[in-house]
């Protein structure tokens, strides 16, 4: 079975300092990876995704991250932060038997200070 | 925009009470998958269908059930509701849901509040 967990159910930077959110992942199979970004009273929006293939992904609104398989992790970064990034971010995983099932971690608070 | 569209966006109701969440996917998309938020739970699978057929299931109570109609469009029941049933309810889609292993799009939720 899969499971994520996200280290740090709130992270506080300043603006315009790097972002660094921190997700680990456990997977029997290769996982497909994805982050996903929670604005207050809206929907899931798609960050970035990992499938195969190049292991550093670059997503929308200058994010990215890096799958390290043998570290089992799958951190988002973006070098500036900037106020509108204020969210609650979601890692998530998928594949193996779980089928369409999307694992998420427990979410991670940003709050970005001016 | 996801293009997934959920109906209603709030619904009220007490306990014992039964509800229906809509969702309608992005246009082309097979697959459709319920998933509950909650505060002490948070993001759990419930159930997806593809292309009007059960795929997998999860964290899915007995009280609940879903189905996909042939407009593709999906519906949630909710019955006999708890208090513990208040969450957001969301609903994703993706393609062609072979192999299960595609990008979801969620929309934007419908939040239950059972009083």
């Amino acid at each position: 079975a899969q499971s994520v967990t996200q280290l740090g159910s709130h992270v506080s930077v300043s603006e315009g300092a790097l972002v660094l959110l921190r997700c680990n992942y456990s997977s029997s199979v290769p996982p497909y990876l994805f982050w996903y970004v929670q604005y207050p009273n809206q929907g899931l929006q798609l960050l970035l995704k990992y499938t195969t293939g190049a292991t550093l992904v670059k997503g929308i609104n200058g994010f990215e991250a890096e799958f390290k398989k043998s570290e089992t992790s799958f951190h988002l970064t973006k070098p500036s932060a900037h106020m509108s990034d204020a969210a609650e971010y979601f890692c998530a995983v998928l594949g193996g038997t779980s089928y369409g099932k999307l694992t998420f971690g427990q979410g991670t608070i940003l709050t970005v200070h001016p | 925009d996801s293009g997934v569209t959920q109906t209603p966006k709030h619904l009220i109701t007490a306990t014992g009470q039964r509800v229906t969440l809509r969702c309608s996917p992005r246009s082309g998309d097979l697959s459709v998958y319920w998933y509950q938020q909650s505060l002490d739970q948070g993001l759990q699978f419930l159930i997806q269908y593809y292309n009007g057929e059960e795929r997998a299931k999860g964290n899915i109570l007995e009280r609940f059930s879903a189905q996909q109609f042939p407009d593709l469009h999906s519906e949630l029941n909710l019955s006999s509701l708890e208090l513990g049933d208040s969450a957001l309810y969301f609903c994703a889609s993706s393609g062609s849901g072979a192999g299960g292993l595609e990008t979801q799009y969620f929309g934007p939720g419908t939040r239950l509040l059972v009083l």
